[in-house]
């Protein structure tokens, strides 16, 4: 089982709909998880990240962790075109482990006018 | 301020030969990171670097190794590049080590290198 999976893709939705983006994790130690971007051709970029159970707001992104379930997603609210892009969940190790990026395999997401 | 930069932009190279991507930052990042992009398998972690000095082995790291003799660059090296090589390689750096105690920090990637192993 890879250690970080992504609900799999792609992900279709009209513009200025929501979309939900999930990921859970294997490493219950996991201390920081991660959302990132990637257009094509592009290197990743970070768009949120989240340390604490609970919600996390910036803009029309929320993240949601709960460690409990080792479940981590995103939440692209008034989805534009602009957004289509991959999006890459990635989870930071705890304890000894710290500075390992484990990622996700990335979901496709397609916003369509 | 440049950010991160990788060098070669893309690279074709012959199966048994040698050869060394370098990374540079100038943010005065402690650590650093080099990555493979396959289709389909996402990102994987070949080694990281916590601080200048240090190296650690990632998730794919056989094949390849890395060194950190001071704090701006942090060059990955395949000895004896074999087809299965052939990737899109990123290098990243943030400030401290992701997932050290703590709020979670930054890490930005540079623009990449296509490497094809024939």
């Amino acid at each position: 089982q890879k250690e970080v999976e992504q609900n799999s893709g792609p992900l279709s939705v009209p513009e200025g709909a929501i979309a939900s983006l999930n990921c859970t994790y294997s490493d219950r130690v996991s201390q920081s998880f991660f959302w990132y971007r990637q257009y094509s051709g592009k290197s990743p970029e970070l768009i949120m990240s989240i340390y604490s159970n609970g919600d996390k707001e910036d803009g029309r992104f929320t993240a949601q962790l709960n460690k409990a379930s080792q479940y981590v997603s995103l939440l692209i609210r008034d989805s534009q075109p602009s957004d289509s892009a991959t999006y890459l969940c990635a989870v930071a190790g705890g304890g000894t482990s710290y500075g390992k990026l484990t990622f996700g395999q990335g979901t496709i997401l397609t916003v369509h006018p | 301020i440049a950010g991160i930069t990788q060098a070669p932009t893309s690279q074709i190279l012959a199966a048994g030969r040698r050869m060394t991507l370098r990374c540079t930052q100038d943010m005065r990042h402690n650590a650093m990171y080099w990555y493979r992009q396959d289709l389909g398998l996402g990102l994987r972690l070949i080694h990281y670097s916590n601080t200048a000095g240090t190296t650690g082995k990632g998730e794919v790291p056989d094949g390849y190794s890395v060194s950190r003799a001071n704090t701006d660059d942090f060059p990955l090296t395949l000895a004896s590049a074999v087809p299965s090589q052939t990737s899109v390689y990123f290098c990243a750096s943030s400030e401290f080590p992701l997932g050290l105690a703590g709020d979670p920090d930054t890490q930005y990637f540079g623009p990449g290198t296509r490497l094809t192993v024939l």
